[in-house]
């Protein structure tokens, strides 16, 4: 079992939909996660972090912590053309030992 | 704030040769890493380094790579002998070492071993 697991899609929305990317992760004492964004030649660039069960909103994305469950998703409301990029989670295990999934592949079409 | 640094941007090299890849991370940061990304194995975390100690080289494919952190601003990732197989994205990455913090990316190097 890989530790960080992800859709590798690729997922296609609408312009204006939401789009639902999720992760699970294997080591139960991991305490923060978090979501990056990549575009295509780019590095990864942080959007989101969570550190407690529950949801955190930053305009129009949420994060959701599940810890009993292992998982973790991320909202995009209104999702624009320029949302299109991979989405990486990544589950910092301790130490900033930090582990990446192989990453979400979202279209949003116009 | 200057952010990770990463040079060269671009490294085109005939297999066989030796390839420095380098790092200065943001200022202030404890935590360092390279990471490798290619298409099929997606990112891979090579090694890190805590307070310039090298902490988990699990990553390193092959005694082939090998890193150094000499200083708190410097750091170098480096392959010899190259061989096509290890043409990837190379990323080096900082955090501050309070609390569980992201990681901040450098640019990359885009590696291409002909």
């Amino acid at each position: 079992q890989k530790e960080v697991e992800q859709n590798s899609g690729p997922l296609s929305v609408p312009e204006g939909a939401i789009a639902s990317l999720n992760c699970t992760y294997s080591d139960r004492g991991s305490q923060s996660f978090f979501w990056y964004r990549q575009y295509s030649g780019k590095s990864p660039e942080l959007i989101m972090f969570i550190y407690s069960n529950g949801d955190k909103e930053d305009g129009r994305f949420t994060a959701q912590l599940n810890k009993a469950s292992q998982y973790v998703s991320l909202l995009i409301r209104d999702s624009q053309p320029s949302d299109s990029a991979t989405y990486l989670c990544a589950v910092n295990r301790g130490n900033n030992d930090m582990r990446f999934g192989a990453g979400t592949r979202l279209t949003v079409k116009p | 704030d200057a952010g990770v640094i990463q040079s060269p941007r671009h490294e085109v090299t005939e297999m066989g040769q030796e390839v420095t890849l380098r790092c200065k991370p943001i200022s202030g940061h404890d935590y360092l890493f390279w990471y490798r990304q290619t298409m099929m194995r997606g990112l891979e975390l090579l090694i890190y380094f805590n307070n310039n100690v090298p902490i988990d080289d699990s990553g390193m494919p092959e005694d082939r790579f090998s890193a150094k952190m000499p200083n708190a601003s410097f750091s170098t990732l480096k392959i010899q002998p190259s061989e096509p197989r290890d043409s990837a994205v190379y990323f080096c990455a900082s955090s501050h070492r309070v609390g569980n913090q992201p990681q901040h990316f450098g640019d990359g190097t885009r590696l291409s071993i002909l």
